[in-house]
């Protein structure tokens, strides 16, 4: 079973730059999650789906931050513009169904310089 | 509202000795707890999940939790530790309705002394 894939690994962007991340969650997950990692702290969740429905975004930034998930299947992260504290790891993760074991991707490395 | 505590940011075991995580959880209703590995560069890894069934839980790799709701803590145990246990550490609770988030604690990164 192929797990949850996540693209890029790295990215380097300017602060007021645009940035996008992309989640694509193990077949059958209906609900999707991407977390912030800043170093040296544990994830924090910005927005949950289920299916292509969102079910918690109390976390995002909306102003800058952004995400869609249209056809319940894979997903995209969006930052515009870019400030110097979103730099961290975004990490996607999938599960069966709410309230079941989340899976993990190896997440994207966003530094704003 | 959901919050876990992890003491120690950095522990240090030698090989082969005991390895003690400590994990405590700020819940007004029973949650579920879970511990989850990270290796450098790489995502999370569920080791173990208590979901209030046996308060004693066996995971991946020869580790255990114990939930102990009167001391309000979930601490994550290995008997005897090796190198390739070396990595960062997150306890999560989550509730057990509603959405179902994780909320993680700040992590502890374990160090293995050959």
């Amino acid at each position: 079973e192929a797990g949850v894939a996540q693209s890029p690994r790295y990215k380097i962007i300017e602060k007021r730059q645009s940035v996008a991340f992309w989640c694509n969650p193990i077949s059958g997950h209906a609900t999707l999650y991407w977390y912030q990692q800043i170093l040296g702290q544990g994830p924090k969740l910005l927005i949950q789906f289920q299916n292509n429905g969102v079910v918690d975004d109390s976390q995002l930034p909306k102003d800058r931050f952004s995400a869609e998930r249209l056809k319940g299947v894979d997903s995209t992260l969006k930052i515009q513009p870019a400030k110097l504290e979103d730099s961290a790891v975004y990490l996607c993760a999938s599960s069966l169904v709410r309230g079941r074991e989340q899976y993990f991707g190896p997440g994207t490395r966003l530094t704003v310089t | 509202a959901q919050s876990v505590t992890q003491l120690g940011s950095h522990v240090s075991v030698s090989e082969g000795a005991l390895v003690l995580l400590r994990c405590n959880y700020s819940s007004s209703v029973p949650p579920y707890l879970f511990w989850y590995v990270q290796y450098p560069n790489q995502g999370l890894q569920l080791l173990l999940k208590y979901t209030s069934a046996a308060t004693l839980v066996k995971g991946i790799n020869g580790f255990e939790a114990e939930f102990k709701k009167s001391e309000t803590s979930f601490h994550l145990t290995k008997p005897s530790a090796h190198m390739s246990d070396a990595a960062e550490y997150f306890c999560a609770v989550s509730p057990q309705t509603g959405a179902n988030n994780l909320f993680f604690g700040t992590g502890t990164r374990l160090t293995v002394i050959p």
